[in-house]
């Protein structure tokens, strides 16, 4: 079946710790997405990327980090200058983040939570 | 700073009742508007989209859409406990396509 796979499911982070966050998906989807979502929040945009090799800072970048070496797979570092980083991690991705109604396919989630 | 506004409610309906669920958003320019229902621990999942103005239908399920008054609604008819979930509002505009989302409306659906 084809869809985007987030591991782990829950991740717990020490003080000064990198943890990163996997994103994997078998949908041949040019873009990928994280968000941020903190209770009673909306979904607020960390990083994306629409190609191989390239991505741009979404609104809350700050303390995070990403790469994408594979057109599959788009991980996630927490850094240990994210000072509050207990959320809920999604990621998802889209055909081609060009298209006027395109719509987003997510992942199940990381939940967060420092220790 | 393109922002999309939803009450956080709790809207709470009794079994059978429409519930109608509202968002307003800043930027004039933006094409497509989607509402995504996310049950909790879980990932949203779209269920409606709209980029016309006027009403789109698909099942229980109605989207409005008021460009001139920056206006999205989503009735739901024949509300069901199922229904019973945070509902996002999301706002794209033809310059980047990705979507800005609302905090959610937290819908609670009662037998």
């Amino acid at each position: 079946d084809g869809g985007i796979t987030q591991s782990p499911k829950y991740l717990f982070r020490k003080e000064g710790q990198n943890v990163t966050l996997s994103c994997e998906q078998n949908l041949n989807h040019d873009a990928m997405y994280w968000y941020r979502q903190d209770p009673g929040q909306g979904l607020r945009l960390i990083y994306y990327s629409q190609i191989v090799n390239d991505f741009q800072k979404g609104d809350i970048a700050e303390g995070y980090s990403v790469s994408r070496e594979k057109k599959e797979s788009f991980p996630l570092t927490v850094t240990s200058a994210q000072k509050n980083p207990t959320a809920f991690y999604l990621c998802a991705s889209s055909p081609t983040r060009r298209n006027v109604g395109e719509k987003l396919f997510f992942g199940s989630g990381t939940q967060l939570s420092v220790l | 700073q393109k922002e999309v506004e939803q009450n956080s409610g709790p809207l709470s309906v009794p079994e059978g009742a429409i519930a109608s669920l509202n968002c307003t958003y800043s930027d004039r320019g933006s094409q497509s508007f989607f509402w995504y229902r996310q049950y909790s621990g879980k990932s949203p999942e779209l269920i409606m989209f709209i980029y016309s103005n006027g009403d789109k239908e698909d099942g229980r399920f109605t989207a409005q859409l008021n460009k001139a008054s920056q206006y999205v609604s989503l009735l739901i008819r024949d509300s069901q406990p199922s229904d019973s979930a945070t509902y996002l509002c999301a706002a794209s505009s033809g310059g980047s396509y990705i979507p800005t989302f609302g905090r959610g409306t937290s819908l609670i659906v009662h037998p």
